[in-house]
């Protein structure tokens, strides 16, 4: 079973620091990756998507992938608490469908 | 901005009721899904439609059954609602691009089932 795991956390961070988020997933043919945010009570909203091996930079957030060692992380610089969520990783295998992480709980301390 | 829409965000029902949860979207996206979210177990796919009146079973389908005649709405239903069932219900959409593409989700309908 193609499988997505991340530590549940919490991560607690203080503000202003990085947020250093992990995601291992099991299937190599794996072709999209995706960070997810969700806060309390509200639906995930997309963050990023990376689709190569390397960085990619949107403002505060640089999402990372290693298809060689199956790992995409996801790290925010100048952490806010509005930061404050529980952020959910994605793998597409080569179809329409998203395999989904359980989600790792930040914290943003002031 | 993609829009999708849910019935109800909020839902009470009986065990052995039939239930209908409806989600419509604005963006002609030919991809629509059904996922419940439970503490502990994430994101969990029901169902999946690529095209009106197709479907596919995801991850976890017992109990449940899907209805896509328009192409912007797709309907979940629950034959006979379960407590098991009770849980955060979203549906999302992505637009067909040949590869997985970004999927936008709804707010959410929180069913509880007594």
């Amino acid at each position: 079973q193609k499988e997505v795991e991340q530590n549940s956390g919490p991560l607690s961070v203080p503000e202003g620091a990085i947020a250093s988020l992990n995601c291992t997933y099991s299937d190599r043919g794996s072709q999209s990756f995706f960070w997810y945010r969700q806060y309390s009570g509200k639906s995930p909203e997309l963050i990023m998507s990376i689709y190569s091996n390397g960085d990619k930079e949107d403002g505060r957030f640089t999402a990372q992938l290693n298809k060689a060692s199956q790992y995409v992380s996801l790290l925010i610089r100048d952490s806010q608490p509005s930061d404050s969520a529980t952020y959910l990783c994605a793998a597409s295998f080569g179809n329409e469908k998203l395999t989904f992480g359980t989600g790792t709980r930040l914290t943003i301390i002031p | 901005d993609v829009k999708v829409t849910q019935s109800s965000r909020y839902l009470v029902k009986r065990t052995g009721e039939k239930v209908f949860l409806e989600c419509v979207q604005d963006m002609d996206h030919e991809n629509m899904f059904w996922y419940r979210q439970d503490p502990g177990l994430g994101l969990r796919l029901i169902y999946f439609s690529y095209d009106v009146k197709m479907k596919e079973k995801g991850d976890i389908p017992e109990g449940y059954s899907v209805s896509r005649e328009k192409k912007e709405r797709f309907s979940l239903i629950l034959e006979s609602a379960s407590t098991n069932q009770t849980s955060m219900y979203l549906c999302a959409s992505s637009p067909w691009s040949g590869a997985t593409d970004t999927q936008y989700f709804g707010p959410g309908t929180r069913l509880t089932v007594l």
